[in-house]
């Protein structure tokens, strides 16, 4: 069955980075592009990007440009997400979730950043 | 950017009851509307896709219908197990674009 699992929770602190993980199983991880998106209790949930995993190539929200890298790593089925110059701003669950087609069929269980001094 | 608005933010209803979920986008979206579910503490999980298209193991309750620019999430006999809060999602352009969620309650 489709899994994607991602890594755990992170408190780091505000102008560093941190680089997520998101590790797919259950399917062949080149034929599904990938998708990443935020939530907060403020803004609720927010597209960041999509990356397929076979190209490296990547598809940004104009919002979260600067802000996340997505990456893959096709030998271990992962992909990543790197937010860099961390502010309280970026606090939030992020989710990565697979694409067929638009459809977001199987998401991760999210990972819970916290920026904070 | 296509903004979804979701009506109404709170639903309360009954056991049983047929209950209706509004998403509206700010432009037409051409019927690539899907619809989450997300319970507390749980990642969204996909309902329907593509307006009417129900999701393999999703209980035939739940139904979804709309073109153009307005969509509806039917469940038709609400159930305890599904209290959460439920969003709508366009993929017809980037930036993809979610709902703000209707939050159903049991009375």
């Amino acid at each position: 069955q489709v899994q994607l699992q991602q890594s755990g929770a992170e408190l780091v602190k505000p102008g560093t980075s941190v680089k997520l993980s998101c590790k797919a199983s259950g399917y062949t991880f080149t034929s599904n592009h990938m998708n990443w998106i935020k939530q907060t209790t403020g803004q609720g949930l927010e597209w960041i990007g999509i990356i397929n995993p076979g190209s490296g190539g990547t598809s940004y929200n104009v919002k979260f440009k600067g802000k996340a890298t997505l990456t893959v790593d096709k030998s271990s089925s992962t992909a990543f997400m790197q937010l860099s110059s961390l502010t309280p701003e970026d606090s939030a669950v992020y989710y990565c979730a697979r694409d067929g087609m638009g459809i977001l069929d199987y998401w991760g269980q999210g990972v819970m950043v916290t920026v904070s001094s | 950017d296509i903004q979804m608005t979701q009506s109404p933010s709170v639903l309360s209803a009954s056991v049983g009851d047929r209950v209706t979920l509004n998403c509206k986008a700010s432009q037409n979206i051409n019927k690539y509307l899907n619809w989450y579910q997300q319970k507390l503490g749980e990642a969204p999980k996909l309902l329907i896709y593509n307006t009417n298209n129900l999701q393999t193991g999703i209980p035939s309750r739940f139904s979804g219908s709309g073109s153009g620019t307005d969509y509806t999430l039917t469940i038709s006999s609400l159930q305890p197990e599904d209290v959460a809060t439920y969003f709508c999602f366009q993929h017809n352009s980037w930036p993809l674009t979610f709902g703000s969620g209707t939050k159903l309650e049991i009375k």
